[in-house]
Parts: structure tokens; C-alpha cells; sequence
């Protein structure tokens, strides 16, 4: 079993409609990353949270440290939001790796 | 501009050869990482540095070799005794040795047949 599970795989959505992915994990974490892959290959840092909840325009990302859970909220989504969706947590006995979750692949449709 | 930059975006070689794969960075950052990401898969970390001169395995190590003889440079050598080379190749850094925040570069997608 994967120490960080992403859910769903894979999602498809009308342009507009309000998306959520879902991150959880089993390891003890100093912090949570959330990342965005396009197609073509590079990756951009969206979040990184330790607590709470943060905002960046239409994207939400919430943790729940007790329950080892953190989502990924996209408001009014948008064709150029299609991307794989990246969880990856930083494990509290070893700060110098990121474990990383297998991706939610996201597309848009106008 | 400050960023990561990989080179090339697409390499293609021959089943046998060695081939190096470049990750230059001018963020000033100390650390350096290598990943593999595979369809399916999680990154999974090949190598990392956090010091110039030195650097440690990562969890696929086997059939790679890095070295890191400045700050800004952390070459990839994909070697011939790695059984499955054809993957993208990620490189990232950060300020530190500690993962709070990584920014990666563009990647190589390296096919090996």
C-alpha cells in the first residue's frame, strides 16, 4: 500500500463545476505539498500546508492533520485547470524527501 | 529569471550506451534532487545533494551516478546497467536540505531502445 493514496485517478468535468481531489496518507507529516503537472511535464508548486486551509484564487487546499487527509478544491473550473494533480507530504522522521502520491488526472471540457 | 533549467527536453539513445542528463539552477538553492516518474507512478527519488561534494541515494539509486562539483550543477548519468532507463527525469531544488519546498525543473524524457 502507497504511504500517500490519491483519489479519484482520474476526473473529467464541464467547464464551471466545482472539483475536489482528495489526498490521503499513513506516515506522520511536517507538511503537504500539493503540486500541478501539465502535459507537458513541469511541475509548479500550487500549496504547501502544515494546518488549515489555504486560498489562491480559485484553488482551495485544506488538511486535516488528526485524520491524515487533505483536499485539493478547484471553484469554477476552467479548460486551462486540465493537469495531473500532484499530492506529496513531507514525513516527520526523515525532512529531507518527499513521498509522493500517484497523481489525479484532471480534464476540463469547454 | 531565476528557474531550473533541463537539457535536453527529449533525449533518444541506444541500449548500452551511458547518457548524461544536465540540471543547472540559479536559485542559489543547496540542494538538489533527481526523480523518475514512470506512467502510474508516484516520483520516486534517484538521488539528492545537499552540499556541494556530496550527495545520497534515493530510494531507485541502482544503475544511476550523479556528482555535484558545484552549486548550480547536478548531472544525471542514466548508465548502461540500468535495466529500464526510458522514463522522464525530473530535477528539482531547494533552499535547504529539507523538502518544504522544491521547485522543479521542465524534465528530459529520455527513450532508450
Amino acid at each position: 500500500k502507497n504511504e500517500v493514496e490519491q483519489s479519484p485517478q482520474n476526473l473529467t468535468a464541464q467547464e464551471g463545476e466545482f472539483i475536489t481531489i482528495n489526498c490521503s496518507y499513513s506516515v506522520g507529516i511536517s507538511a503537504l505539498h500539493w503540486l500541478q503537472q501539465h502535459p507537458g511535464g513541469g511541475i509548479v508548486s500550487l500549496f504547501m500546508l502544515s494546518s488549515g486551509k489555504k486560498k489562491h484564487g480559485r484553488l482551495i487546499a485544506t488538511i486535516n492533520i488528526q485524520e491524515k487527509h487533505s483536499s485539493l478544491h478547484i471553484t469554477a473550473s476552467h479548460p486551462r485547470d486540465s493537469a495531473v494533480y500532484i499530492c506529496a507530504v513531507v514525513s516527520s522522521y526523515n525532512t529531507d524527501k518527499l513521498i509522493f502520491g500517484t497523481g489525479t488526472r484532471l480534464q476540463v471540457f469547454p | 529569471d531565476g528557474g531550473i533549467t533541463q537539457s535536453p527536453k527529449y533525449l533518444f539513445r541506444k541500449e548500452g550506451q551511458n547518457v548524461t542528463l544536465s540540471c543547472e539552477q540559479n536559485l542559489n538553492h543547496d540542494a538538489m534532487y533527481w526523480y523518475r516518474q514512470d506512467p502510474g507512478q508516484g516520483l520516486r527519488l534517484i538521488y539528492y545533494s545537499q552540499i556541494v561534494n556530496d550527495f545520497q541515494k534515493g530510494d531507485i539509486a541502482e544503475g544511476y551516478s550523479v556528482s555535484r562539483e558545484k552549486k548550480e550543477s547536478f548531472p544525471l548519468t542514466v548508465t548502461s546497467a540500468q535495466k529500464n532507463p526510458t522514463a522522464f527525469y525530473l530535477c528539482a531544488s531547494s533552499v535547504s536540505g529539507r523538502s518544504y519546498e522544491q521547485y522543479f525543473g521542465p524534465g528530459t524524457r529520455l527513450t532508450v531502445t
